[in-house]
Parts: structure tokens; C-alpha cells; sequence
């Protein structure tokens, strides 16, 4: 069946340090989707990419979207403390079915 | 706007027992879902409703039910709470596909 498979599980960063979770699909995605998970709450929707390709940043938060429509990633610059949470991608397959990746649980160290 | 309301908050029940988690959104979104999350599985999908007066099953479907009682409201129901569903329970809904979901703030479920 269609995957989204999402590394890594967990990291573990100094406050400071750069933060990188990759997402692959087993097909191509019409979309893909990013979601940040505080502890204790629920998923919020960070953004959306569309189309191949595509980069879109948010501050210290930059997102890619490959070529191919496979991969994507999230990609934090200087990490802070309330970068802490869980990351989830979630893409769009071409029968309209959103697949979540696993998740990707950030720690930072003070 | 409440967005998506999830009752009740936490839950405590017994091998057998059953329930009925509730979930309601007012921004008169088409579609509702339900999630499961366990560590390290990620989100995973139980029954959805595409729109009201359907619905349809997810990846781990088994020992549940649902009920799209009207556009706003989606329940899920237990019928015989089992060990293995201890978990933590999402509600979310979108207006249309692709579309971002809006999540509730879950119900932390627990069977002994």
C-alpha cells in the first residue's frame, strides 16, 4: 500500500543547531502537507507545498518539496526551545487519500 | 470559533466496557476523521466521513464504529473497550480534499 515514511524518529539538538526530518513516499503526491505536535496537544498545520519543487520558508522553518513529488523535508535553522514537538508530514496521494509519516520528535537542550 | 470539539477529555474504562467519544466542529467543514496515536506509530487512521451520510473505513478500523449524525458531528464508538485500544484519540475535519485538517484536542483513552 502507499507509504509515507518519515525519518528520523527522534533527534536530539543543542539549542542553536540546525534540524533537518525527511519525508519519502512510495508514489507521487498531489500535495504534502506539515504539522507540528507541542507535547501534550494536538497536531497544527504549518503549510502546504504543491507544486515540484517548491521551497517555502516561515521564519527559521523551510520547507522542501522534491522534483519528483516523492520526498519533502522541514528544515530548522538555529533551533530554539519552542521548536520542541513532534513533526508530521502528511501527503496527498493521487486518489485524494492524506497519509501521515511517522514523526519526527525534536528535543532541544538549553 | 470553538473549531473542533472533542468530548470527553480523558477516560478511564474497564476490559468490556463501551463508550461513545464525541467530536463536533463549527466551521462547516465536509469531511471528519478519526485518529488513533500510539508512540512511534504516528497518526493512524480509524473511520473517516467524506461527507455527511457516509462513511468509510481507515487503516485500523477493527473494533469501532461511527456515526456522521449530522454535518457538524461525528462520533466514535467502542462497542467492547479492549486493552489494545489504550490510546490517545484525534478528531480532526477539512472543508475539501487537500485542504488542511483542523485536529481537536484529543481524548486520552485508557483500558485496564
Amino acid at each position: 500500500g502507499q507509504q509515507v515514511m518519515q525519518i528520523p524518529q527522534y533527534q536530539h539538538v543543542q539549542e542553536g543547531e540546525d534540524f533537518t526530518t525527511y519525508c519519502n513516499s512510495s508514489t507521487t503526491l498531489s500535495n504534502i502537507q506539515w504539522y507540528k505536535q507541542r507535547p501534550g496537544g494536538h497536531p497544527v498545520f504549518l503549510i502546504q507545498l504543491v507544486k515540484s519543487g517548491e521551497v517555502k520558508k516561515q521564519k527559521r522553518l523551510t520547507f522542501q518539496f522534491g522534483e519528483a513529488k516523492k520526498n519533502s523535508s522541514l528544515h530548522i535553522t538555529a533551533t530554539q526551545t519552542t521548536d520542541v514537538g513532534t513533526y508530521f508530514c502528511a501527503g496527498t496521494s493521487n486518489t485524494g487519500k492524506l497519509i501521515f509519516g511517522q514523526g519526527t520528535t525534536l528535543q532541544v537542550k538549553p | 470559533n470553538a473549531g473542533v470539539t472533542q468530548t470527553p477529555k480523558f477516560q478511564v474504562l474497564k476490559t468490556g466496557q463501551s463508550m461513545t467519544l464525541q467530536c463536533a466542529q463549527d466551521m462547516n467543514h465536509n469531511s471528519m476523521y478519526w485518529y488513533r496515536q500510539d508512540p512511534g506509530m504516528g497518526l493512524r487512521l480509524i473511520y473517516y466521513s467524506a461527507s455527511e451520510g457516509t462513511t468509510d473505513k481507515g487503516e485500523v478500523p477493527n473494533g469501532y464504529n461511527v456515526s456522521r449524525l449530522n454535518k457538524r458531528e461525528f462520533s466514535l464508538r467502542l462497542e467492547s473497550a479492549a486493552p489494545s485500544q489504550t490510546s490517545v484519540y484525534f478528531c480532526a475535519s477539512l472543508r475539501l480534499g487537500g485542504s488542511p485538517l483542523h485536529f481537536g484536542n484529543g481524548t486520552r483513552l485508557t483500558v485496564t
